[in-house]
């Protein structure tokens, strides 16, 4: 059974700080896809990672990939208020009725003033 | 990308009841994937759609429950059958354009009493 696992579950961080969210996988798996959920809404695309040690950035958030440890990591520096949201990590298998997604825990992160 | 939008966006059930959710897309999609998020949970793949065949259910669900419909490659539906309150969740359609990403609609939010 493909497993996808983030942690911390959850996080409080202050502004201003630095933090980095684990997601591990059991699958070999070459792509990595990271989204963020804001309360009451859907699921939004932050990265899509390819390739043993991609590394993507985008503002105050920078994701990594190491297909070998199965762990992709995503950096928050500098926290904003703004980046509060739910943070979720997954990753596809092709099967025969097409690619399918598994989705890690999630990392539900505040920011705090 | 892909505009996606589902109907409606939200609902109160009585248990025993059963509730169809609609997923429009903007454009011809041969896969789409509908998706359970239970309270403070991450998203379960529910089962597959694609144009032409039968759906494809993920361990776990059964189409007698959650029977799917995909008349055409731009529309899907899901009806959640005989309601009880543990199906109280958010409905989610998404569909995999590029095999790079999924892109997600809005949800639907279903509250069964």
């Amino acid at each position: 059974e493909l497993k996808v696992e983030q942690n911390p579950l959850f996080l409080s961080m202050q502004e201003g700080k630095n933090y980095t969210i684990y997601c591990n996988y059991s699958t070999t798996s070459d792509r990595l896809y990271w989204y963020r959920q804001d309360p009451g809404k859907s699921l939004e695309s932050l990265f899509v990672l390819l390739s043993n040690g991609a590394v993507k950035q985008e503002g105050r958030l920078m994701a990594s990939l190491d297909t070998k440890a199965r762990l992709s990591t995503l950096h928050i520096t500098a926290a904003v208020h703004d980046l509060s949201a739910t943070y979720f990590c997954a990753v596809d298998r092709w099967v025969n009725t097409g690619n399918q997604f598994y989705f890690g825990t999630g990392t539900s992160l505040t920011v705090i003033p | 990308s892909a505009v996606i939008s589902q109907k409606p966006s939200r609902d109160i059930c009585q248990r025993g009841t059963s509730l169809t959710i609609q997923c429009q897309v903007d454009s011809q999609v041969t896969m789409m994937f509908w998706y359970r998020q239970q309270p403070g949970q991450s998203l379960t793949l529910i089962a597959t759609a694609n144009q032409g065949s039968e759906a494809t259910y993920e361990s776990g669900f059964v189409i007698d429950k959650f029977p799917i419909s995909r008349p055409n490659l731009t529309f899907s539906t899901l009806t959640v059958s005989n309601m009880s309150p543990e199906d109280s969740s958010i409905y989610l359609c998404s569909v995999d354009l590029s095999a790079l990403t999924q892109y997600f609609g809005p949800g639907t939010r279903l509250l069964v009493l």
